[in-house]
């Protein structure tokens, strides 16, 4: 399977709360889970990534969890701002096909002032 | 350094026409992609490269081609657009090193009637 599923479809977070988008995989053979931030009209950015034998990585506000056994990931934002507004995917690379990323299906995250 | 850039930027076509998405990257990478995004879909990989010369279809390759002649472009082709090929349109590329870690393009939005 190589899928990525996440969730939710869509978010809405007050100024300062935390954002969390959830990600699951079934795929054992992923080896690298990537977020990625896309504002409107423009291309995908990473912003940040973990490898699965971390299970926490933080850069700022923005942390990543891992769950290997569980084979789920998430994305959290502390402290939302309303420039953090935008869609964020998740993914995971796959070391054969060309070091290919499998993408979920997007998160369109609001953050009210 | 401009890293990825694509032209155009929009295009509308008629269903049955043809024309050539050009993408081009200036850091030396590898590796190149092209990705289409449909609402609630994320980004699909069409086809990828992994070195000049060298093409490898994606997920979803039906009614594409590419050319990669030169190390630092990746050209695009749909040889008798359908409207099912309405879509934005990204390109990527990577480092040899870097899985997992691509930058992205701009996006050319393609509209077929």
């Amino acid at each position: 399977q190589q899928q990525v599923k996440q969730s939710p479809q869509s978010l809405i977070v007050q100024k300062g709360g935390i954002s969390i988008i959830n990600c699951a995989y079934e795929n054992t053979a992923f080896d690298y889970f990537p977020w990625y931030q896309q504002f409107p009209g423009k291309g995908p950015a990473l912003l940040i990534a973990i490898r699965p034998d971390v299970s926490e990585k933080k850069e700022g506000r923005f942390t990543i969890s891992f769950n290997k056994s569980a084979k789920q990931f998430s994305l959290h934002i502390m402290d939302s701002q309303p420039g953090d507004s935008a869609t964020y995917f998740c993914a995971a690379n796959l070391r054969r096909y060309g070091n290919k990323l499998v993408f979920g299906a997007g998160t369109i995250l609001r953050v009210k002032s | 350094n401009a890293g990825v850039t694509q032209t155009p930027k929009f295009r509308v076509l008629k269903t049955g026409q043809s024309m050539t998405l050009l993408c081009a990257q200036d850091m030396n990478h590898e590796y190149m992609y092209w990705y289409r995004q449909d609402p609630g879909m994320g980004l699909r990989l069409i086809h990828y490269s992994v070195g000049e010369g060298t093409t490898a279809k994606g997920e979803v390759p039906d009614g594409y081609n590419v050319s990669r002649l030169k190390k630092q472009n990746f050209l695009l082709g749909l040889e008798s657009a359908a409207p099912s090929q309405t879509s934005v349109y990204f390109c990527a590329s990577r480092s040899l090193d870097r899985a997992g870690e691509q930058y992205f393009g701009p996006g050319t939005r393609l509209t077929v009637t």
